[in-house]
């Protein structure tokens, strides 16, 4: 199957900080890129969907302000998270998607702690 | 928008039994439904999918049932091994459409 890469795979910071993350699909193009946030012991939750070159779409109560998200190219997708804060600690997963019909290949995850 | 039910949340088998899943979905245009295992710390492995044109898809000892008129699908493992042990998640998702997750099942299976 494709391979979708993360990183990073953990990281630590202090409140108050951004931190970005990357999400790259390595041996397709991908028209779509989906973020999810799962906390502990849950389901994966969808954030936003991203298409390449366009505006993400943000789900419900993902305030877009603080989870940028940019899609610049076919194989690479960011989420940056800005101001964070303890609540933010997280697994953060994306995938990718090469067509509508496609199958979503998923990140290895990125494990975030803001202390 | 859609609404994905999975039931039960844990399930605890002895190895060789079968373990059933089942998941109830709310939007009638949704037309494929994968099913992953995530272990603890990993990425979600999608382990087999179907789409609404077949009710039933089989891969060695993993199977999915879909009854596209009351909105439920099923995932059935026999023969279950120690290395079974994992959290499941269904899904459902209509053409091009973005994936809603089930709240998983976590799967013990006992030696």
């Amino acid at each position: 199957g494709a391979v979708v890469s993360q990183h990073p795979s953990w990281v630590i910071c202090k409140s108050g900080t951004s931190v970005k993350i990357e999400c790259r699909s390595l041996d397709f193009q991908a028209t779509t890129m989906f973020w999810y946030r799962q906390f502990p012991k849950q389901s994966l939750m969808l954030m936003a969907t991203s298409n390449e070159g366009s505006k993400a779409t943000y789900e419900q109560g993902v305030e877009k302000d603080k989870f940028l998200i940019n899609h610049a190219s076919l194989t690479l997708s960011t989420l940056t998270v800005t101001s964070a804060h303890p609540e933010d600690s997280s697994f953060y997963i994306c995938s990718a998607r090469e067509q509508g019909w496609g199958e979503q290949f998923f990140g290895p995850g990125t494990r975030l702690t803001v202390l | 928008g859609e609404n994905v039910e999975q039931h039960p949340s844990t399930l605890s088998v002895q190895e060789g039994d079968s373990a059933v899943i089942k998941c109830t979905y709310s939007d009638s245009a949704s037309n494929y439904f994968p099913w992953y295992k995530q272990e603890l710390g990993k990425r979600p492995q999608l382990i087999i999918d179907i789409r609404s044109n077949v009710g039933e898809k089989k891969d060695q000892r993993i199977a999915v049932t879909l009854n596209k008129t009351a909105k439920h699908f099923s995932l059935h493992i026999t023969e279950t091994q120690p290395e079974d042990s994992a959290v499941y998640f269904c899904a459902a998702a209509a053409a091009g459409n973005k994936l809603t997750f089930g709240g998983g099942t976590r799967v013990l299976v006992k030696p």
